[in-house]
């Protein structure tokens, strides 16, 4: 079962508009998430991270948002550029004591120049 | 590099051969992870090495798949009797202790399964 999800596959954006991308979950003992990149035939990059205790993590042009009643975040990228074309994943520790991640399954930014 | 290193980045061989795959971690980097991404799905955790600890083998798929993390280091994942169903990019990643640092991947290797 998913636990982390990320509804929609694909997003295009006009260059210097926003981009935002979001990821449900359905674990309320998560308690910190990430968010990470991923070019084609490259790993995935750690982008920006936000703990449960906070609502809003700020990095520059990007921005994550997380609505714990909701069990909903989002990143939001400002303005967004023809480079943050990519997958965008996020992810959560689990909390069972296992060691892993919980990934999303990833959406598609392209940002039209 | 600084980098987590990956090889082969592409393996290409036929269905019940046996395969060898290799991590190089970031250096002084304590946990190393294996992920596996299937075309059009997340990443799979696979399994789990933190220092000298034994390994967290919860996310193997079968007995087909071993690991092992030499010295603290350079790890192998070993899949033996390969299926079609194994064809994937398999990632390493590695971190400093904790599940809250952000982990640093490789660029993964491409096994496709004939």
């Amino acid at each position: 079962d998913q636990q982390v999800k990320q509804n929609s596959p694909s997003l295009s954006v006009q260059e210097g508009r926003i981009s935002i991308l979001n990821c449900d979950y359905t674990n309320s003992m998560f308690d910190y998430f990430l968010w990470y990149k991923k070019y084609p035939a490259e790993g995935p990059t750690f982008l920006i991270s936000i703990s449960s205790i906070k609502d809003k993590n700020e990095d520059g042009r990007f921005t994550v948002f997380l609505n714990k009643s909701a069990k909903h975040l989002s990143l939001h990228i400002v303005p967004s550029q023809p480079g943050d074309s990519a997958v965008y994943f996020c992810a959560a520790p689990d909390q069972t004591g296992a060691n892993n991640l919980f990934f999303g399954t990833g959406t598609r930014l392209t940002v039209i120049p | 590099g600084a980098g987590v290193s990956q090889s082969p980045s592409n393996k290409v061989t036929e269905k019940g051969k046996d395969v060898e795959l290799r991590c190089d971690p970031i250096s002084g980097h304590t946990a190393l992870y294996w992920y596996r991404q299937s075309l059009g799905q997340g990443l799979e955790f696979l399994i789990y090495f933190q220092g000298n600890s034994a390994p967290d083998k919860s996310g193997l798929p079968s007995d087909r798949f071993s690991a092992e993390r030499t010295g603290g280091s350079v790890s192998t994942l070993t899949i033996q009797r390969t299926q079609q169903e194994d064809s994937a990019v398999y990632l390493c990643a590695s971190s400093s202790q904790g599940l809250d640092q952000p982990q640093h991947f490789g660029d993964g290797t491409r096994l496709s399964i004939l």
